[in-house]
Formats: C-alpha cells, sequence, structure tokens
C-alpha cells in the first residue's frame, strides 16, 4: 500500500543554518506529494506541493522536488528562523484523490 | 481567503457519551475529509465523504463513526459511544473536484478540534 517515510526528530538548528528533512513515499500510480506545517497548538497548513515528477514547489523559503526515480521529497531552507519551529509533515493523496497519507511528522526547533 | 472551520476547538467528554465533531468546508467544495491525530502521534485518515456517501473509510472507522452532511454547509462526524482512545485531534478537510469523477488532489485542512474522553 502507500506511505511515507520521513526521519525522525527532533531535529536542531541555530537560526540560520541549512535545513533537510528527508521524505521518502511508496505509491502505486502517480501520488501529488506535500508538505504540511504544524505550529505548536495549531492546526495543519500547507506548505508546498508537487503534483507530477520533476516539479518543485516552494514557499516561505521552502523547497522540495518532486523525484520519481529516487521516490523522494525532501524539503530544504537555505537559513531557517526561530519562527520556524514547528512539526512538518511529508504526505501524499493517492491517484484517486480520496485520501492523504501522512508520514510521522519531524518537529523542529531553531535555536536564536 | 476561505477557510475550514471546526467547532468546538475543545471537547471533554465522558467515556460511553456520544458526541458530535462539526466542521464548515469551504463553500464551493464538493469533497470532504476527517482525520484524526493522537497525541504525538502521525495523522490518520478515517473517512472521506462525496455525493453524499462515504467514498472510501479506513479501518479506524468501525460502526461506533458514523459522517453526515445534515444541510448544504456543515459536515458532522459523530462517535457513539467514546472510549478512551478515542482521545485525539480531529481535523475536518475537504477539496474541490478535478473533474467530475475525481477530487482535487489539494485538500485543505480546518484548525481541529481537541476530544478529550475522560
Amino acid at each position: 500500500g502507500n506511505s511515507v517515510t520521513q526521519m525522525e526528530g527532533p531535529v536542531t538548528l541555530s537560526e540560520e543554518a541549512f535545513l533537510t528533512i528527508n521524505c521518502t513515499y511508496t505509491a502505486t500510480g502517480y501520488p501529488s506529494l506535500f508538505w504540511y506545517v504544524q505550529y505548536p497548538g495549531e492546526g495543519l497548513q500547507l506548505l508546498l506541493k508537487a503534483t507530477k515528477a520533476d516539479d518543485k514547489g516552494s514557499n516561505k523559503g521552502f523547497e522540495a522536488t518532486y523525484r520519481k526515480e529516487t521516490t523522494s521529497f525532501h524539503l530544504e531552507k537555505g537559513s531557517v528562523q526561530v519562527s520556524d519551529s514547528a512539526v512538518y509533515f511529508c504526505a501524499l493523496t493517492n491517484t484517486g484523490g480520496f485520501k492523504t497519507i501522512f508520514g510521522a511528522g519531524t518537529r523542529l526547533f531553531v535555536k536564536a | 481567503e476561505p477557510e475550514v472551520t471546526q467547532t468546538p476547538s475543545h471537547q471533554v467528554t465522558q467515556m460511553g457519551q456520544e458526541v458530535i465533531l462539526r466542521c464548515v468546508p469551504i463553500s464551493n467544495h464538493l469533497y470532504f475529509y476527517w482525520y484524526r491525530q493522537i497525541l504525538g502521534q502521525k495523522v490518520e485518515f478515517l473517512v472521506s465523504f462525496y455525493n453524499n456517501e462515504i467514498s472510501e473509510k479506513s479501518e479506524i472507522f468501525d460502526d461506533q463513526f458514523s459522517v453526515e452532511r445534515p444541510d448544504g454547509s456543515n459536515f458532522t462526524l459523530k462517535i457513539r459511544s467514546t472510549k478512551l482512545e478515542d482521545s485525539a485531534m480531529y481535523f475536518c478537510a475537504s477539496s474541490t473536484p478535478r473533474d467530475p469523477a475525481k477530487p482535487s488532489y489539494e485538500q485543505y485542512f480546518g484548525p481541529g478540534t481537541r476530544l478529550t474522553v475522560t
């Protein structure tokens, strides 16, 4: 079945450091891929998305590229801020589009 | 910008009681979903709903759960007899059709209802 695996956290970085959170997936067909962010005490916000191979999603300085050959969708940011501290979820929606499957989430702490 | 809303934000109930969680999806969306997140764990799919019927459900969505769209705007999740293990954050989501037969891949999530069963 479809699944998402992302690196375990927590990840602790200093402000302005480079961020990578790894995500790989298993899916039949051609899923769409997403990164969601959950700030403390809040719901899920869509951070970025990519709907086909080689697409790059980007938002607020975050980027991720849909790599079909490696079944990956790693999240990157060149310079993190304290305000980026949150839990990041990699996710996919299957070809039929009826459900989103989430990874376990990676907690990011950014220190000033 | 249109958004999905959920009420209440926090619900406390006693084991064995019925609860109804309410959601107002984005107005032109036609596909509706419920997910749950047990504290510290991953977000899990419960059910999807389209054209007044369930499209897909997970093994978590047993006979204790039901969904309904009682009017043109609300979408509800009912848990008939709550158990301690039902304590979780419940997220509603909605999406718009990508074509007449299939939903858009992008789902918009509400802020969640935290359910605490004591």
